[in-house]
């Protein structure tokens, strides 16, 4: 069964850090393309950052490119999200989710659609 | 970035009824679209990945359909379960961008 464990959030100050943490097990991780999807309170859903199986591609929102970075440790099976210089408008339930594409079979790094979520963690930016 | 509309925007049905939300990008996608259900406190859940193909454990009662600019997600007999909000997502180009969302409501 593919669980994916999201932690690391919180309440944080305008222009601080926080990182997040996503501990994956149930599939082979060094497989696929992971990713970060966030969820502002009552909103819709917005794409922030993704990378392949080998961190040798990433993708970034402009919304958080130069602020946010995308690291995995495939020895641990986990996914991370630096967040530095954090805006009232990054307050979201961010979602790690695990791409729908086996890198082994595709040429792209990722097929940029997400088949396993976790259950989020929240991070909330305010002074 | 691809703009994805969904319509409408929310939608109030009975049990048994057959429902249609339909998913409009503001370019050519191909079939590069895909459907999630949103129950309230949960993560997103995929039911169809390349505008028409079922995710495994999905019921047969959701398809989708479409290719291009426009799309649709058909539930061919409502149960109480599916009551929930349902985004579309093009996955045609970077960044992957959802749609606002169609809230399904009990009528």
């Amino acid at each position: 069964e593919v669980q994916l464990v999201e932690s690391g959030g919180g309440l944080v100050q305008p222009g601080r850090s926080l990182r997040l943490s996503c501990a994956a097990s149930g599939f082979t991780f060094d497989d696929y393309a992971m990713h970060w999807v966030r969820q502002a309170p009552g909103k819709g859903l917005e794409w922030v950052s993704g990378i392949s199986w080998n961190s040798g591609s990433i993708g970034y929102a402009d919304s958080v490119k130069g602020r946010f970075t995308i690291s995995r440790d495939n020895a641990k099976n986990s996914l991370y999200l630096q967040m530095n210089s954090l805006r009232a408008e990054d307050t979201a339930l961010y979602y790690c989710a695990k791409d729908g594409g086996n890198s082994a079979y595709y040429p792209l790094w990722s097929l940029y659609y997400f088949d396993y979520w976790g259950q989020g963690t929240l991070v909330t930016v305010s002074s | 970035d691809i703009q994805m509309t969904q319509s409408p925007s929310s939608l109030s049905a009975s049990v048994g009824d057959r429902v249609t939300i339909t998913c409009r990008a503001s370019q050519s996608i191909s079939s590069y679209l895909n459907w999630y259900q949103q129950k309230p406190g949960k993560a997103p859940k995929l039911l169809i990945y390349a505008a028409s193909s079922l995710q495994s454990g999905v019921p047969s009662r959701f398809s989708g359909s479409g290719s291009g600019t426009d799309f649709t997600l058909t539930i061919s007999s409502l149960q109480p379960e599916d009551f929930a909000t349902y985004y579309c997502q093009q996955s045609y180009s970077t960044p992957p961008t959802f749609g606002q969302g169609t809230r399904l409501e009990i009528k």
